[in-house]
């Protein structure tokens, strides 16, 4: 049971824009920026999206991220077959002594 | 470049020990914090530790806390974990990841290709 709750899927068609949800609570993505990552099949994860909304350099526009109260959103415009991966949310937590909390990943299908 | 690679990974017995390492190239090490985040297999990131750039803040998981321990050698440019009284549930590739950070926001920048730790009879 991961801190930060996201869905286990989403899909797309080739073009479209989709979105994944990161859900969490006044502890973690209330009080702290959250991060996104990327992980392609057998790869290690790369930062894709930090602070709410930035994109380290090299990292397409089509990718963007958005943050409200207890929740943020990763968006993925102009979907394109190379953006099948593993997508996980994270931020840090402040609960008890303070440690980093990760959502369960979102599997992306483009169909 | 920065790089990150991991050793140490392997197959070991429950209630067994490993020590994984960390070496790192391409950066001011010593000016980084430094984790460690696990991914058991077809399961999600679950993070494990993290150290400060001069080792005065140390922080654990629960599910590891007093059976772990992190550590660093700057002079080496260096990161391990050491693991103890290891558990079948413990089994996952580990990373170790760079902390970096802008205007106080912090995230993982740089990570390793990982090492995977099997725990089995």
């Amino acid at each position: 049971q991961s801190v930060l709750t996201q869905p286990p899927s989403a899909s797309g068609t080739p073009g479209q824009r989709v979105t994944i949800s990161c859900s969490g609570s006044s502890s973690n993505i209330g009080s702290n920026t959250v991060n996104w990552y990327q992980q392609l099949p057998g790869t290690a994860p790369k930062l894709l999206i930090y602070s709410n909304n930035q994109r380290p350099s090299g990292v397409p526009d089509r990718f963007s991220g958005s943050k409200s109260g207890t929740s943020a959103s990763l968006a993925i415009s102009g979907l394109q077959s190379e953006d099948e991966a593993d997508y996980y949310c994270a931020a840090w937590d402040d609960s008890l002594n303070g440690f980093w909390v990760f959502g369960g990943g979102t599997k992306l299908t483009v169909l | 470049e920065v790089q990150l690679v991991e050793s140490g990974g392997g197959l070991v017995k429950p209630g067994g020990s490993l020590r994984l390492s960390c070496a790192a190239s391409g950066f001011t090490f010593s000016s980084y914090s430094m984790n460690w985040v696990r991914q058991a297999p077809g399961k999600g990131l679950e993070w494990v530790s993290s150290i400060s750039s001069s080792s005065s803040y140390i922080y654990y998981a629960d599910s590891v806390k007093g059976r772990f321990t992190i550590s660093r050698d700057n002079a080496k440019n260096s990161l391990y974990l050491q693991m103890n009284s290891l558990r079948a549930e413990d089994t996952a590739v580990y990373y170790c990841a760079r902390e970096g950070s802008s205007w106080s926001e912090y995230y993982f920048d740089y990570w390793g290709q990982g090492t995977l730790v099997t725990v089995s009879s």
